[in-house]
C-alpha cells in the first residue's frame, strides 16, 4: 500500500513570493491533515480536512495561509506571501477516519530567504 | 487544552541496550489516545504504537512498549534491544475524543544509539 506522497520536497524562496505544496493522502483515506514542523519543535496542526471539508483551521494563518481538497483526495496548501518565519517543514498526513491513527508524509522541506 | 512534556531532549544508548523516553501529558478528556512517533533525520515521522485510555493493558509492537500509568498521567516508550537505526527523534503526541481530534505532539526526545 503506497503512503502519503507529497512534493516538493524541499523548497527555497524569497520572503513574500507565495509557494504552495502538494499532499496525496493514502488510498481510501477521508481524513487529512496538514501540519507546521518549526527546527526543534514537534508538529503543530494547520488544518484538518474530512473528505472535502474543513474540520479545524483553528491554527491556520488565515491571512497568508490557504488550503483545499477540492475532490476529497488530494490537497494543496498555499502561502502568499510567504514571511521568513514560515521556513519549517510542511507534513501532511492521513488516516481512515477522524480517529484513525494519522500516517504522515516525508515533507516539505521550505527555507525562506 | 491538552499538553504533552518531554522532558528528556536527548539520550544515548548504547547498542542492545533498552531505553525509556519520558511522556506526560495534560487533559481533561476522559477518552483520549496516546502515540510515539519515531522522526529520522530524513524528515517523515513513522507511527510506532498507540495506547487508547481505556485500554487496560499496555500496548506492545514488536521492540516497542508502552508504559501507561493513567494516575500519574504517563505514557513512556520503551524501546528493548536498541538497533543502530533506532537513532532518531521520539515524538509523543496525545488526541481528543471529544470534538478535538488533532494531535498535539510534544517537544521531542533525541535517542542516538551508540556501537
Amino acid at each position: 500500500e503506497a503512503g502519503v506522497a507529497q512534493s516538493p520536497r524541499y523548497k527555497i524562496i524569497e520572503k513574500r513570493q507565495s509557494v504552495a505544496f502538494w499532499c496525496n493522502p493514502i488510498s481510501g483515506h477521508a481524513t487529512l491533515y496538514w501540519y507546521q514542523q518549526i527546527l526543534g519543535q514537534g508538529p503543530k496542526l494547520l488544518i484538518q480536512f474530512q473528505n472535502n471539508g474543513v474540520v479545524d483551521d483553528s491554527q491556520l494563518p488565515k491571512d497568508r495561509f490557504s488550503a483545499e481538497r477540492l475532490k476529497g483526495v488530494d490537497s494543496t496548501l498555499k502561502i502568499q506571501p510567504a514571511k521568513l518565519e514560515d521556513s519549517a517543514v510542511y507534513l501532511c498526513a492521513s488516516s481512515l477516519k477522524p480517529l484513525g491513527t494519522q500516517y504522515f508524509g516525508p515533507g516539505t522541506r521550505l527555507t525562506v530567504l | 487544552a491538552q499538553k504533552i512534556t518531554q522532558t528528556q531532549p536527548g539520550m544515548f544508548v548504547q547498542e542492545k541496550e533498552a531505553v525509556t523516553l519520558d511522556c506526560t501529558y495534560d487533559t481533561s478528556d476522559q477518552s483520549y489516545g496516546l502515540f510515539w512517533y519515531k522522526q529520522p533525520s530524513s524528515g517523515e515521522m513513522i507511527f510506532l504504537i498507540y495506547q487508547g485510555s481505556y485500554d487496560e493493558q499496555n500496548a506492545t509492537e514488536g521492540r516497542y512498549s508502552l508504559n501507561f500509568q493513567k494516575a500519574r498521567k504517563s505514557a513512556n516508550l520503551v524501546i528493548s534491544a536498541s538497533q543502530l537505526g533506532d537513532s532518531a527523534m521520539y515524538f509523543c503526541a496525545m488526541r481528543g475524543a471529544t470534538g478535538d481530534y488533532k494531535l498535539s505532539f510534544g517537544a521531542g526526545t533525541t535517542v542516538t544509539v551508540r556501537a
